[in-house]
């Protein structure tokens, strides 16, 4: 397996702009995890779904951020509009189920300007 | 809500000694507690899980512990190298389907 892959690895986008990262689990994987990575905050979840249905969004910031899992092997996490204080490092996580280890993807450094 | 604190944002070691990181925690007794690696652009790598009716585990030269009357978790790297050098995370699970919660990590950084 190839592991969580995520796309894009990087981002540059201006304020007010929509962006859109995206992840593939790996298979089998029956619980996905949104994060987000800051110097200040460290690691803070955003979403996680299990068997594709979100079970706690709580983590989302605003409504301007949106998850979606339309299928076991992809995810979407949606910033419309963007803001300079959305920059961060986003991974998307998956895990058998959510007392097992995670297997992080390489993440998106997103940059707003 | 749990709050997690790693003893230090960076450790400096010479090679070939045991580097020790401190995870503590209030509120909740998790069920298990995880360590991750991080590597500079890199997502977290799982290390080791430990339950909370486990003392200790091991894995090659990485040994954590875990003390549910401090509130505690040590994780020990014996005979250090340079390319243990990264951020080390601990990380909670509270049981009950809940996702884990992660410290900020400690940046570990093994001297030749």
């Amino acid at each position: 397996d190839a592991g969580v892959i995520q796309s894009p690895r990087h981002e540059v986008t201006e304020m007010g702009q929509e962006v859109t990262l995206r992840c593939k689990p790996i298979s089998g994987h029956n619980s996905l995890f949104w994060y987000r990575q800051t110097m200040m905050r460290g690691l803070e979840l955003l979403i996680y779904f299990n068997n594709n249905v979100p079970i706690d969004d709580s983590g989302m910031p605003e409504d301007r951020f949106s998850a979606k899992m339309p299928n076991a092997s992809f995810s979407t996490l949606k910033i419309q509009p963007s803001e300079p204080r959305d920059s961060a490092v986003y991974f998307c996580a998956s895990s058998l189920q959510t007392n097992h280890g995670y297997t992080f993807g390489s993440g998106t450094r997103l940059t707003v300007v | 809500s749990q709050k997690i604190e790693q003893n230090s944002e960076a450790l400096n070691i010479q090679e070939g000694k045991t580097a020790t990181l401190t995870c503590n925690y209030t509120n909740y007794s998790p069920a298990y507690l995880q360590w991750y690696r991080q590597d500079p652009g890199r997502g977290p790598v799982f290390l080791l899980l430990i339950r909370e009716n486990e003392k200790e585990k091991r894995k090659e030269r990485l040994k954590v512990t875990f003390d549910t009357t401090l509130k505690q978790s040590l994780f020990h790297i014996t005979a250090s190298q340079p390319a243990d050098s990264a951020t080390y995370l601990c990380a909670l699970d509270v049981g009950g389907n809940t996702p884990l919660v992660f410290g900020k990590g400690t940046r570990l950084s093994v001297i030749a």
